[in-house]
């Protein structure tokens, strides 16, 4: 059964520094993973989506990347900012559901950037 | 467009009682799901649709019924409620062509709380 495991739970950095956020799943056999932002109280918005064909996928001051043979991707934020302070979390479709959408979530990481 | 809409915002039920969560979205997305997310914890999936008429069980669906008479519309029904059900809930919608998936799009979720 594929488990998702996010660690640290929670992380607080200074204002500028550059951060990297961890993400690790049990079952290499995947579709996809995508990473997604979650502020207080509110919904999820999606962040990046890496296939599995690909290593890596950017927007602005984010760089995902995926190594599938070790379960691992990773969420780069450059010069963060106050305004990055949001839960992340990532997420994978693994390919025993074949069939739908299907997607396993892990826990979050909680960051805070200090002003 | 709007996105994903969900209704109610917030809602706080007797143990027995039943409601249905709202949930619509206007970007024709073939694929919708229902997920809940208990504190501190990632999503876990309910049931979701790969279209119109066309629905099926997620990693926790006891307690839940839904149904997908349109392609915007995907109601969450709660029979008799319970404290387990205590949560935030969040509809999602993507679009699917084939094998290829798209990201998923998030509704603001609706707070339950069941006592």
């Amino acid at each position: 059964k594929q488990e998702v495991t996010q660690i640290p739970a929670a992380l607080s950095v200074p204002e500028g520094e550059n951060l990297v956020l961890n993400c690790s799943f049990t079952d290499s056999a995947i579709y996809n993973l995508q990473w997604f932002r979650q502020d207080p109280g509110k919904g999820l918005t999606s962040l990046l989506l890496i296939q599995s064909s690909q290593r890596e996928q950017t927007s602005g001051r984010l760089n995902a990347s995926l190594d599938k043979s070790s379960g691992r991707s990773t969420l780069y934020i450059a010069a963060s900012q106050p305004g990055d302070s949001a839960t992340y979390l990532c997420a994978v479709r693994p390919r025993e559901y074949s069939s739908a959408s299907k997607i396993i979530f892990g826990s979050g990481t909680r960051l805070s950037i200090r002003p | 467009n709007a996105g994903v809409t969900q209704t109610p915002k917030f809602r706080i039920l007797k143990i027995g009682q039943s409601m249905t969560l709202q949930c619509t979205q206007d970007m024709n997305h073939n694929y919708m799901y229902w997920y809940r997310q208990d504190p501190g914890m990632g999503l876990k999936l309910i049931y979701y649709s790969v279209g119109a008429g066309i629905t099926d069980k997620g990693e926790v669906p006891n307690g839940y019924n839904v149904s997908r008479s349109t392609t915007e519309d995907f109601p969450l029904r709660l029979e008799l409620a319970a404290p387990s059900q205590t949560s935030v809930y969040f509809c999602a919608s993507s679009y699917r062509s084939g094998i290829d998936d798209n990201e998923q799009f998030f509704g603001p979720g609706t707070r339950l709380t069941v006592l």
